[in-house]
């Protein structure tokens, strides 16, 4: 169930793009976003739902394609405090709420 | 609006003993969910509680256990500790059929020696 994440790390300077993507074999009710620094707890970036929509957050959006069970993170412009490991989870639905499973996460790291 | 908040920050225990961890919801938020993540890897799920009740479970043996209280905190319990436990558990408040994002703890990192 575990989402797959790729690349599993990159590296940038100030002012590059990066894209990430996540990947599942089953079928997705939603797609979280979360970045976590060294050390912190992971923060909520966007959700997306179902319906092939695409999000911005400043210079942070995501797509989510429900047919092929696969998001995508995109980052522009990336800023040093874009550093950190971000992950992306997988919503499936249990009986009063929904099972956020993560995948194994991807390391991004901007240098100046 | 407050965030979650855990206790403790860090704890160290012995092989074979029992703890219990520590989680107070998001005001506004009332399901939780508890996470463990090893050093360099994605969080993986234990359990979620809502309405006081477990409501679904990860690949978790039987001696990781939890409790949600009236005003929607939560407690982890894990008996019988082995060295793999070492982690650090996570726990998130959300709110049922909002559509919205977890509201991660700074986490409790347990040490087992």
């Amino acid at each position: 169930q575990q989402p797959v994440q790729s690349p599993q790390a990159v590296i940038l300077r100030e002012g590059e793009d990066a894209v990430i993507n996540c990947s599942s074999s089953k079928a997705l009710y939603s797609v979280h976003w979360y970045r976590q620094k060294h050390g912190e707890a992971p923060v909520f970036l966007m959700i997306l739902l179902k319906g092939g929509e695409q999000k911005g957050h400043d210079k942070i959006s995501a797509s989510f394609n429900e047919k092929k069970q696969q998001s995508s993170l995109y980052l522009t412009a990336s800023q040093l405090s874009y550093s950190g490991t971000y992950f992306c989870g997988t919503e499936f639905w249990m009986e009063y709420g929904n099972k956020l499973v993560f995948g194994a996460g991807t390391i991004l790291r901007v240098k100046s | 609006e407050t965030g979650v908040t855990q206790s403790p920050t860090h704890l160290i225990k012995t092989r074979g003993q029992q703890v219990t961890l520590r989680c107070s919801s998001q005001s506004g938020h009332n399901t939780v969910s508890w996470y463990q993540q090893a050093l360099g890897q994605g969080p993986q799920f234990i359990f979620q509680y809502y309405r006081e009740e477990e409501n679904g479970r990860g690949n978790f043996p039987p001696r990781f256990s939890g409790l949600q209280f009236p005003n929607y905190s939560s407690e982890l319990n894990v008996n019988a500790l082995e060295l793999d436990d070492s982690a650090l558990y996570l726990c998130a408040s959300s709110r049922t059929g909002t559509g919205g994002g977890y509201t991660f703890g700074s986490g409790t990192r347990l040490t087992v020696v």
